[in-house]
């Protein structure tokens, strides 16, 4: 079975990091693009970030920018999100997801973790 | 900046069709899809590329798309299909970009 399991939120202080990794199995990990996708409490779905198969290739939202570092171990079928200098408003759940590239040459998701609550309060 | 507009909310009785609209400047261009995300779940893909529904969907989610208006139709609501709907493409830059969201009530 094809699944992605996050780990790694939690409570932080503003200013502070934290390190969110997601599990691959079920699936050749490094044949796909790895994305995180945020949802802040009450609120909608916002794309953060994406890496390569190989993990050459990363694209950040603005948002993130700067704060936020994606990987990926393709030995451990891990994705990370090393996240610093953490703010109130990235107070969010989590969620890894896989692309997959449509037929217009553009990506969407077709395989969601259940997600890891990030939050950011003193 | 490039957006996706969705109604923030829909309401249907049960058994009836409900439509839930996507608008968005690059979708002629651009294949719309659809998410369905009930209640403290993850986003779950309901219909790819306009409107291909994956496996195990039920065949009363469909998909359409004409000029910049994506639409996706539940045709027959069922009480369980109560759930936020998002519409996703991509932004002039081909970032992954999702409208803002709408609740579908069924009742």
């Amino acid at each position: 079975e094809e699944q992605l399991v996050e780990s790694g939120g939690g409570l932080v202080q503003p200013g502070g990091s934290l390190r969110l990794s997601c599990a691959a199995s079920g699936f050749i990990f490094s044949a796909y693009w790895m994305h995180w996708v945020r949802q802040a409490p009450g609120k909608g779905l916002v794309w953060v970030s994406r890496v390569n198969g190989d993990g050459s290739v990363t694209t950040y939202a603005d948002s993130g920018k700067g704060r936020f570092t994606i990987s990926r171990d393709t030995d451990k079928n891990t994705l990370y999100l090393q996240m610093n200098s953490l703010r109130a408003d990235d107070t969010a759940i989590y969620y890894c997801a896989r692309g997959y590239r449509g037929a217009d040459n553009h990506y969407y998701f077709n395989l969601w973790g259940r997600g890891t609550l990030v939050t950011v309060s003193s | 900046s490039y957006e996706l507009t969705q109604p923030p909310s829909v309401s249907v009785s049960p058994g009836q069709t409900a439509r839930i609209t996507c608008s968005g400047d690059g979708l002629p261009k651009k294949y719309a899809y659809w998410y369905q995300q009930k209640s403290g779940q993850a986003p779950v893909l309901v219909i790819h590329e306009d409107s291909k529904r994956p496996s195990g969907i039920p065949d009363r989610f469909s998909g359409s798309s004409s000029g910049t208006m994506a639409t996706l139709t539940l045709s027959g609501a069922q009480v369980e299909d109560e759930a936020d709907y998002y519409c996703y493409s991509t932004d002039n830059n081909g970032y992954p970009l999702f409208g803002g969201g709408t609740k579908l009530t069924v009742l």
